[in-house]
């Protein structure tokens, strides 16, 4: 099993592109996270998925979209990347949320924005 | 507001030694507290958790207490190994099936030979 996998790795855009990063899970886990982690700022929630066709906010969703068309994967948008945006981008997934349920991630891509 | 603190951006400890990472948090409504390891370029892996109605959870040489009075929790590790520097971050969550995982800054553990 890969686990937890993200595409691209790395990454750099210049102000006002878009892209998408893609992350794919094959443990047919339910749920799906994207995360950024900044320095000094720890793990913080960008969006997240509940089931295939679903996506909520979490705690910093502004200038992101999310796409969950399919069970296994979870796709993070940017429409008109910033330079707030460099940052380093986690997807993550579990087979239930809350409780002690242990969230999975990808190795992470790394984003900067010119 | 942050929910979840880790006052300590780092802490060095020699080999062989103890290792307490500390940390607080506020919401009263946390269930479960989860501690995860990162190396750098990866991913973080989870290590350890804790449900509210316990107070220690042992696991080889990681141990998490939770004081849910002082609405706080520490991370042992004994004996501490080289192999042991990474960023730890502590998290919390509820315990209903929406409740995202709330993740603390981290503490950067460097434990030198």
């Amino acid at each position: 099993n890969a686990g937890v996998t993200q595409t691209p790795k790395f990454r750099v855009l210049k102000t006002g592109q878009s892209m998408t990063l893609l992350c794919a899970q094959d443990m047919n886990h339910e749920y799906m996270y994207w995360y950024r982690q900044d320095p000094g700022m720890g793990l913080r929630l960008i969006h997240y998925s509940v089931g295939e066709g679903t996506t909520a906010k979490g705690e910093v969703p502004d200038g992101y979209n999310v796409s969950r068309l399919k069970k296994q994967n979870f796709l993070l948008g940017l429409e008109s990347a910033a330079p707030s945006q460099t940052s380093v981008y986690f997807c993550a997934s579990s087979p239930i949320a809350g409780g002690s349920s242990e969230q999975f991630f990808g190795p992470g891509t790394r984003l900067t924005v010119l | 507001d942050q929910q979840v603190k880790q006052n300590s951006p780092s802490l060095s400890v020699q080999e062989g030694r103890i290792s307490i990472l500390n940390c607080d948090y506020t919401n009263s409504m946390f269930d479960y507290f989860l501690w995860y390891k990162k190396y750098p370029a990866e991913g973080p892996t989870f290590l350890i958790s804790i449900s509210s109605i316990k107070d220690k959870n042992e696991d080889g040489r990681f141990t998490v207490f939770l004081n849910k009075s002082a609405k706080h929790l520490s991370l042992h590790i004994v004996p501490s190994q080289p192999g042991d520097s990474a960023v730890y971050f502590c998290a919390a969550t509820g315990n209903s099936g929406n409740t995202p995982l709330v993740f603390g800054k981290g503490t950067r553990l460097s434990v030198i030979a």
